[in-house]
């Protein structure tokens, strides 16, 4: 399957604790985007990122959370001392890397975040 | 004011019924449209781009009017599968910048 691959599908963390979310994106894609979608809520941009670059953080919350996308393997989203609302689905997105804005993103199946 | 719009439904319909989706959008520099469809919060999946001539894949019709800022959906020949959450989503502008800017969804279910 070369499709976007994000691990782990679920992941339960507790209050304090340090949550990782990892993105592989498809294959010969080189943007990845997180989005986030909190329970009852719509799906949030977080972060647009180019390998070793960061294009878009803007719906990046400006504590604790943090992203990056190294020259060799997976984009890495990362939560420090998580709290409850941070529960949500986050989903992980990539598409080529050409100039058009109109490529359409092809997501993951999301890791399920739970905080107790 | 919401950047994407939708009204949340639900939309309940028998089999076989044509249905409608509206979304509104409040960036007029907005560059690209799509419709996505999400099952019961699993991973979104593409249905399809709207361009403004229109475009037709099968059973679905999306139409973009960009004077009026409005895309809408039209599923004809409803089936039982088409059950789920459709998502209104748009690119803010050209260039570089790609996010995904998420309408709230407009829940269909179809029923037999």
């Amino acid at each position: 399957n070369a499709g976007v691959m994000q691990n782990p599908r679920h992941l339960v963390r507790r209050r304090g604790q340090e949550a990782r979310l990892r993105c592989s994106p498809m294959k010969g894609h080189s943007h990845v985007y997180w989005y986030r979608q909190l329970p009852e809520e719509g799906l949030k941009f977080m972060v647009y990122l180019q390998k070793e670059n960061i294009i878009d953080e803007s719906g990046m919350p400006k504590e604790r959370f943090s992203a990056e996308f190294p020259k060799e393997g997976p984009s890495i989203l990362r939560i420090q001392q998580v709290v409850r609302g941070d529960s949500a689905a986050y989903f992980c997105a990539s598409s080529p890397g050409t100039s058009y804005s109109n490529q359409p993103q092809h997501f993951g199946d999301g890791t399920r975040l739970s905080i107790l | 004011r919401k950047e994407v719009e939708q009204d949340p439904g639900p939309f309940n319909v028998p089999e076989g019924a044509t249905v409608a989706f509206n979304c509104t959008y409040s960036n007029s520099a907005s560059q690209s449209f799509f419709w996505y469809r999400q099952d019961c919060r699993k991973e979104p999946k593409l249905l399809m781009s709207v361009y403004s001539s229109g475009n037709e894949d099968g059973r679905f019709t999306a139409q973009l009017n960009r004077a009026s800022q409005y895309i809408s959906l039209l599923i004809r020949d409803s089936k039982l599968s088409d059950s789920a959450t459709y998502l209104c989503v748009v690119t803010p502008r050209a260039g570089n910048n790609r996010k995904l800017i998420w309408g709230l969804g407009t829940s269909l279910a179809v029923n037999p």
